[in-house]
């Protein structure tokens, strides 16, 4: 199975500063035909996880541009430009390439 | 509105059986894959299961291998997880998501029916 490793594991952010959390995974998830099958999910407080980047890059639909996402192969990292109050629960990475989908540990931000 | 509503969840004693519903509603579902990622209380996620478009292809985490049986009714637009067998670590909230193909990536979930096996 890919291990997926998570860093920090806690992130308190101020305000309208920015955040970044790095994912590594244990094997390359670059398919061959260019695609790194890796995701972010942001799991709010009392909700369900919503998907905030897929394919290591592509801001899902409605997704502040305040998220981007980069890196290729086994390091991945999600980056908040500017961190808002909104923003605050655990992200998660998960890599798609091979069964089983396998999950990082997740990430809590909160605010300062 | 694309929405997934999941039932069935509550208290099952150990080696029981549990059956977990996901109505759909807002989309077409016979269109899309779906699957089961379950959650242990203040734990991180877990990927249970995936079926196809179809029903025709269906896959497992090890853990639930031979104990949980995934399956769907594209004409009652509704997604089922079976469950048997159950053990205390599968304990969890069961969250029904729509699953993209291509891309490999949950773009819709439910609120999640909580599981507890306990006796």
């Amino acid at each position: 199975d890919i291990v997926m490793t998570q860093s920090p594991l806690s992130l308190p952010v101020t305000p309208g500063e920015p955040a970044s959390i790095s994912c590594r995974s244990s094997q390359s998830l670059l398919h061959s035909n260019g695609n790194n099958y890796l995701d972010w999910y942001l799991q709010k407080p009392g909700q369900s996880p919503q998907l905030l980047i897929y394919l290591g890059s592509t801001r899902a639909s409605g997704v502040p541009d305040r998220f981007s996402g980069s890196g290729s192969g086994s390091d991945f990292t999600l980056k908040i430009s500017r961190v808002e109050a909104e923003d605050v629960g655990v992200y998660y990475c998960m890599q798609a390439l091979q069964s089983p989908i396998t999950f990082g540990q997740g990430t809590r931000l909160d605010i300062k | 509105e694309e929405e997934l509503l999941e039932s069935g969840g509550g208290l099952v004693q150990p080696g029981g059986s549990l059956r977990l519903s996901c109505a759909a509603s807002g989309f077409r579902f016979s269109n899309y894959w779906m699957s089961w990622v379950r959650q242990a209380p203040g734990k991180g996620l877990e990927w249970v299961a995936n079926i196809k478009e179809d029903g025709s292809e269906k896959y497992y985490v090890d853990s639930v291998k031979g104990r949980f049986t995934i399956s769907r009714d594209n004409i009652k637009n509704s997604l089922w997880l079976q469950m048997s067998s159950v053990r205390a670590g599968d304990t969890a909230v069961y969250y029904c998501a729509r699953y993209r193909i291509p891309g490999n990536y949950f773009d819709c979930w439910g609120q999640g029916t909580l599981v507890t096996v306990s006796s």
